[in-house]
């Protein structure tokens, strides 16, 4: 079954570094999204991509953060210059539709800014 | 504001046993509601999907209720297994957007 993949599993880092967290979505889905979820607290949505641009972003997602499709099967989140408080689980998502079709998540990665 | 709550926050219940869980959302204007499982330390899995005009949806032993005008939902499950050891999020979309708007989640333990 196709399912979403996500590396590295788990990034360490140190504040102020630039980090890409790395997605392969699953390979006939169009739609592309980020979400993260920091420890004990509610996933929530950072940005939606379609037809290589950004079609929604949250206020979380500020100028910091930037998403890329580099190649036909690569999607990335970078943070630029990480802050403490961008410590979470960072997860990847990708559907074949809008609206009320299903986004398949991948496993993660988790981020640990020191 | 657009919000989810669910409840319990936890619930243990013995192997074999049914449950219920509930979601109530302020989300407006309403496009769909989804129940998702998680988990611990894994990405969420869908489980069930519902539009506005749909009551009811069944995915093996996890039935979902949806009644939009009191902006409610529940899912029961049925015949647990030590497997359904996980965290239940409601999820819920509004009209004309793809953001997911997550609740808490309920953390549900089956116990043999």
């Amino acid at each position: 079954e196709p399912e979403v993949t996500q590396t590295p599993s788990h990034q360490v880092t140190q504040m102020g570094q630039e980090v890409i967290l790395r997605c392969v979505p699953i390979s006939n889905h169009l739609y592309f999204y980020w979400y993260r979820q920091i420890l004990g607290q509610k996933v929530e949505f950072l940005v939606s991509f379609y037809n290589n641009e950004i079609s929604e972003k949250s206020e979380i997602f500020d100028d910091q953060f930037s998403v890329e499709r580099p190649d036909g099967s690569n999607f990335t989140l970078k943070i630029r210059s990480t802050k403490l408080e961008d410590s979470a689980m960072y997860f990847c998502a990708s559907s074949e539709a809008a609206g009320t079709a299903y986004q398949f998540f991948g496993p993660g990665t988790r981020l640990t800014v020191l | 504001k657009n919000q989810v709550e669910q409840s319990p926050q936890s619930l243990i219940i013995l192997e074999g046993k049914n449950c219920t869980l509930q979601c109530n959302y302020t989300v407006s204007p309403f496009s769909n509601l989804r129940w998702y499982k998680q988990d611990t330390g894994r990405g969420p899995v869908s489980l069930t999907i519902m539009t506005f005009s749909e009551n009811t949806k069944s995915n093996g032993r996890y039935t979902a209720t949806l009644d939009a005008d009191t902006k409610q939902s529940s899912l029961h499950i049925t015949a647990s297994q030590l497997s359904d050891s996980a965290s239940y999020i409601c999820v819920v979309t509004a009209y004309n957007t793809d953001k997911l708007i997550f609740g808490t989640g309920t953390r549900l333990q089956v116990f043999p």
